[in-house]
């Protein structure tokens, strides 16, 4: 199996702050690298797909960049809405999820 | 709009076999795409269980593959997901969710609200 690995598992930030989340994989895995928002109580909701990709209706202040074994997810500018856990999931191989960063209120 | 919607008991004994199923709306089961079981353990992080193509071709995570089977109901449109031998590791939100493909890389796009299954006696 292919493990990705995020880092921090956690961040406090203020709104208007740039965050940074990145995903590392135990191999390359090109850009099969999706990332998804999850509030408490809610399903996932997909932000960025194949590593850079805006999905539609995803605000622009999200991007993705990175391929081979290091991905990572960029909030340009931290909103209230945007405060959820984020995971990123690889989709070279058989489905696995990253353990998962809890954006927090500084 | 493509809506999935999950069902089944809310509690199962140890032991026992988990029962779900999820009802696809506003996309056909047979579309080309695979759908997807992922869950939830309370406060922790999400888990692929395995998915299905309208085929009845299936791919399971290696480490649930012997306790999960997951079959499709064409007519139905509907997916369903048994695991047995369930412990209170079991205990989780289960969502179903549709797997699309772009090219040769695939998201999750649609998922379901998620249904909690607490093993216990």
């Amino acid at each position: 199996d292919i493990q990705v690995t995020q880092s921090p598992s956690s961040l406090s930030a203020s709104v208007g702050d740039r965050v940074t989340i990145t995903c590392r994989a135990s191999q390359s895995i090109s850009t099969y690298l999706n990332w998804y928002q999850q509030k408490p109580g809610k399903a996932p909701k997909l932000v960025i797909y194949a590593a850079s990709s805006l999905q539609s209706g995803v605000p622009s202040r999200f991007s993705g960049s990175g391929s081979g074994t290091e991905v990572t997810l960029t909030i340009s500018s931290l909103q209230p809405e945007d405060f959820a856990t984020y995971y990123c999931q690889q989709s070279y191989s058989t489905q696995t999820f990253g353990q998962g960063t809890k954006v927090e209120l500084k | 709009q493509v809506q999935l919607q999950e069902s089944g008991p809310g509690l199962v004994k140890p032991s026992g076999t988990l029962s779900l199923t999820c009802a696809v709306s506003g996309a056909s089961i047979s579309s080309g795409d695979w759908w997807s079981w992922v869950r939830q353990p309370p406060g922790k992080g999400l888990e692929y269980i395995g998915e299905i193509y309208h085929t009845a071709s299936t791919n399971y995570n290696p480490s649930l593959k012997s306790r999960v089977t997951i079959s499709v109901d064409n007519s139905k449109n509907q997916f369903s997901l048994k695991l047995s031998s369930v412990t209170a590791a079991d205990t989780a939100v289960y969502y179903c969710a549709r797997r699309y493909s772009y090219g040769s890389g695939t998201y999750l796009d649609y998922w379901g609200q998620g249904t909690l299954v607490t093993v216990s006696s």
